[in-house]
């Protein structure tokens, strides 16, 4: 089964830094873009950044870019987003999702994503 | 940057109808970068259509999509009592890869 499973979310005061997890089991986790995508408290999806599967493109929302630090450890199928400089306006439960590369260019849809973790910055 | 807009906000109808909903783009953009996704309440989202028009691996064929440019449409022919959620449209092209502001559809 491919899943998803997302971990170290947490209370964590405005100023503060957090760093999510997210691993992959079921897929071949290596061929695959990732990203993130937050969704505040009763609110909508937000997508907050991808990284390709060989860390060739990055890319961030201008909401987040020069506070989070998207990576990957393919070896240990693995997504990190690294948040600091955290506001009340990050607090939001935070998807990993995989998508995909071709050869020609990484503009897939999210075809699975993790349960979610929630920030809460207060 | 491609700005999605979703109308209506909410839909209320009942179960056996059709719902249609909408998904307008602030410039042009290929149907093959525009996905939708359904999100019940507590649950993630999941990925009904992609390619504007193709349905989601599991996906039942009550659901279409269609469009083409900068209108897109979801549509839903007859109403389940699990298709009562949230839908967003996204566009999977060049980041950002933005996401409209959500449909809900409601049990009237």
């Amino acid at each position: 089964e491919v899943q998803l499973v997302e971990s170290g979310g947490g209370l964590v005061k405005p100023g503060g830094s957090l760093r999510l997890s997210c691993v992959g089991s079921g897929f071949t986790f290596s061929i695959y873009s990732m990203n993130w995508v937050r969704q505040a408290p009763g609110k909508g999806l937000e997508w907050v950044s991808s990284i390709s599967s060989d860390f060739s493109y990055i890319y961030y929302s201008d909401s987040v870019k020069g506070r989070f630090t998207i990576s990957r450890d393919n070896a240990q199928s693995s997504l990190y987003l690294q948040m600091n400089s955290l506001s009340a306006e990050d607090t939001a439960v935070y998807y990993c999702a995989r998508g995909y590369c071709s050869d020609t260019n990484c503009y897939y849809p999210f075809d699975t994503w993790g349960h979610g973790t929630l920030v809460t910055v207060s | 940057d491609i700005v999605l807009t979703q109308s209506p906000g909410t839909l209320s109808l009942f179960p056996g109808e059709r719902a249609t909903l909408s998904c307008w783009a602030s410039q042009s953009i290929s149907s093959n970068y525009l996905a939708w996704y359904q999100q019940r309440p507590g649950q993630a989202p999941r990925l009904l259509m992609y390619d504007g028009s193709r349905r989601a691996t599991g996906i039942p064929d009550r659901f279409s999509g269609s469009g083409s440019g900068t209108y897109f449409t979801l549509t839903i022919s007859r109403l389940e009592p699990e298709d009562f959620a949230v839908y967003y449209c996204q566009h999977c092209g060049a980041a950002p890869k933005s996401f409209g502001g959500g449909t809900k559809v409601e049990i009237k």
